[in-house]
């Protein structure tokens, strides 16, 4: 089944623990990004990669990493969590980058961060 | 670059057509508008794109004016399920994506 996960699906965190968020996709796409959401806000995009070692930052990137060594893998690290990085985070995928070519982005099912 | 502007909520009678409008008028000649819409905390579905021309699929249309500036997505037959916030999106320097808070659909039975 072709699909974006996530992992893990909720966490509870402490601050300044590192943690890593993984997330694969298993259709070959080109183009994956973050995303978080929060009351009021929307859904806000962190960091995105249009392929493998090539990774932009997009509205809210502070705070976080990425890395894309592998075309399937796209981790979200949070070096030193803090309170204010509690947050809903979604993956996303897309055949192709966005630009021009028109392609719908896959989204994984979500990530429940809290930081206390 | 462009973004846009949508009704923060809307409702609808279950049957009828939903029409969601979205501002989007600093648009640019080569940038799509994407509609997307979440269903509680789900991660976000695609619904459709369009550049120019008015686009029809399973789920809906979308009808965008002559000069760009403004686009409709249209359910034709709203149904319980359609019971979503409603993106609507221009990606930003190409590959950026700005979701804003869209417009939160509550269709009534």
């Amino acid at each position: 089944e072709a699909q974006v996960t996530q992992n893990p699906r909720y966490l509870i965190t402490v601050t300044g623990k590192k943690l890593t968020v993984t997330c694969s996709q298993n259709m070959n796409h080109e183009y994956m990004s973050w995303y978080r959401q929060d009351p009021g806000l929307g859904l806000r995009q962190i960091y995105y990669s249009m392929n493998v070692e090539v990774t932009d930052k997009g509205d809210v990137p502070e705070g976080y990493k990425v890395s894309r060594k592998e075309k399937r893998n796209f981790p979200l690290i949070l070096e030193s969590p803090s309170p204010n990085q509690t947050s809903l985070y979604f993956c996303a995928s897309s055949p192709f980058p966005l630009a021009g070519g028109g392609n719908e982005q896959f989204f994984g099912p979500g990530t429940r961060l809290t930081v206390l | 670059d462009a973004k846009t502007t949508q009704p923060t909520s809307m409702d609808c009678a279950e049957g009828r057509a939903a029409n969601l409008p979205c501002n989007h008028s600093t648009i640019s000649g080569n940038e799509y508008v994407y509609w997307y819409r979440q269903i509680h905390s789900q991660g976000p579905q695609y619904i459709i794109h369009g550049l120019k021309n008015n686009e029809t699929n399973e789920m809906a249309s979308l009808i965008i004016t002559e000069d760009r500036k403004s686009s409709t997505l249209i359910l034709p037959h709203a149904t319980l399920r359609d019971t979503a916030v409603y993106y609507c999106i221009v990606p930003l320097a190409g590959n950026q994506f700005y979701f804003g808070t869209g417009t939160s659909l509550t269709v009534i039975p």
